[in-house]
């Protein structure tokens, strides 16, 4: 079973700082996704990883395979980004069928004005 | 293009009763995956449903059931509730049904058991 840790848990910025969040992860994976949850609940996918570094708008994410890890970065954080940010997981399964995502606790960002 | 839909949006019902929530996909998509997401957790998977069949099921008891339907529609049954089984319960469609997917997610079903 895959382990998926995030961190920080919580994290409070100011409007305009730099924001990192990392994700790590046990097991080998067919894809890890950034996920972003506001309150009441609608999730949101940010992006879908397998390798590399993908961008959209002040979104980055990065991924190293070998290392296991992930990071969602966010530029000029401005406060309509406060939410809680998952990073999930989906697993390899050999003779098909699913495993569905494995998910973090998630980072709960709040950018102050 | 329609995006994922879920009904009811909040339910309260007694410890042993039955529930049903519903899940209505994506356009175009025709695997649906639901999800347990307790308070202060991240979501938990339950299982997943391609072309009418059950694909794949985490850790939860066969109490918890579901079905899809011909549209690619699908229902989550749950048994005997009980009050552990409060939570927000999300479906996700994709347009795949193995290898990596996105997933698109539906606003859930806040379910209180009491």
């Amino acid at each position: 079973k895959n382990e998926v840790e995030q961190s920080p848990q919580n994290l409070t910025a100011q409007e305009g700082e730099f924001i990192t969040i990392n994700c790590s992860y046990s097991v080998g994976i067919s894809a890890l996704h950034w996920l972003q949850q506001h309150p009441g609940g609608g999730i949101v996918s940010l992006f879908m990883l397998s390798s590399g570094k993908k961008k959209h708008g002040r979104l980055i994410a990065t991924i190293n395979i070998q290392e296991k890890h992930s990071s969602l970065h966010i530029t000029a954080s401005h406060p309509r980004d406060s939410a809680v940010y998952i990073c999930a997981v989906q697993g390899r399964r050999s003779g098909g069928g699913a495993d569905g995502l494995t998910f973090g606790k998630g980072t709960h960002l709040i950018i102050q004005p | 293009e329609t995006g994922v839909t879920q009904s009811p949006t909040h339910l309260i019902k007694t410890r042993g009763q039955q529930v049903t929530l519903r899940c209505s996909s994506q356009s175009g998509h025709n695997t649906v995956s639901w999800y347990q997401q307790a308070l202060g957790q991240g979501p938990q998977f339950i299982f997943q449903y391609y072309r009418e069949e059950e694909n794949g099921r985490g850790n939860f008891p066969p109490r918890f059931s579901g079905l899809q339907f011909p549209n690619y529609s699908s229902e989550l049954n749950v048994n005997a509730l009980e009050l552990d089984d409060s939570a927000l319960y999300l479906c996700a469609s994709s347009g795949k049904t193995s290898g990596a997917a996105k997933q698109y997610f539906g606003p859930g079903t806040r379910l209180t058991v009491t």
